[in-house]
């Protein structure tokens, strides 16, 4: 297991397109979590999952976000009728909690995206 | 609501100097996590150093170090003798019941 990987690395798509991006975690981790990345900006929570459970979804994700992680293992972030403000990196994370503390994340290289 | 603060968005060190980063946080939650974590430019995020609210032993990985303050709700990092792969994005983060909370970033810059 070699850590996070995204899929894809880049993607530029035409504003009102639908995108969808690929998250693979770490197999022994249990939570997994998508962030977004402006630039010069810190990682702002989307959602999480702990195993297959989407537990929090953040306020700011408008409807045409969804997240999905079937049978717990890896995650897909489906973007429908993209924006130009959508514009941004897409961070997964995943990480390992329960009983003997949080060990934080670890983060995948991210996935670019841009709407044109 | 927790809260993040990096007041310092860009940063400066000389080569084998000491640099410290500044983090405050605000939080009601008695058990917590605080990280510092290191973006290079065009790379991946990466763990640096965490530190346990309820210890009050400042953490410590070889050039990197915190001063947790926990009744100020402060946690800077110090980096000592500084390195050229030491320029990158630093954010503190803080892990409560079931999320992460970023700060804004502090870029650091190593002058050779």
């Amino acid at each position: 297991d070699t850590g996070v990987s995204q899929d894809p690395r880049h993607k530029i798509t035409k504003r009102g397109q639908n995108v969808t991006f690929r998250c693979d975690p770490i197999s022994e981790h249990n939570r997994l979590y998508w962030y977004r990345q402006t630039l010069g900006q810190g990682p702002e929570f989307l959602t999480y999952f702990q195993n297959e459970a989407q537990l929090e979804k953040s306020r700011l994700l408008s409807d045409r976000f969804s997240a999905e992680r079937p049978k717990g293992s890896f995650s897909t972030l489906e973007i429908q009728r993209t924006e130009q403000g959508d514009s941004a990196m897409y961070l997964c994370a995943s990480s390992l909690a329960g009983g003997q503390g949080d060990y934080g994340y670890t983060f995948g290289s991210g996935t670019r995206l841009t709407v044109v | 609501a927790q809260t993040v603060t990096q007041s310092q968005p860009e940063m400066s060190v000389q080569e084998a100097e000491t640099v410290t980063l500044s983090c405050t946080y605000d939080t009601s939650e008695s058990n917590y996590y605080l990280f510092w974590y290191k973006q290079p430019p065009s790379r991946q995020m990466i763990l640096v150093i965490r530190q346990e609210a309820y210890k009050q032993q400042n953490a410590t990985e070889n050039r990197f170090s915190v001063n947790f303050q926990k009744a100020a709700k402060s946690f800077s990092l110090k980096i000592s003798d500084s390195q050229l792969g030491d320029t990158a994005m630093y954010f503190c983060a803080f892990s409560g019941s079931n999320q992460f909370y970023f700060g804004t970033g502090t870029s650091l810059t190593v002058i050779p």
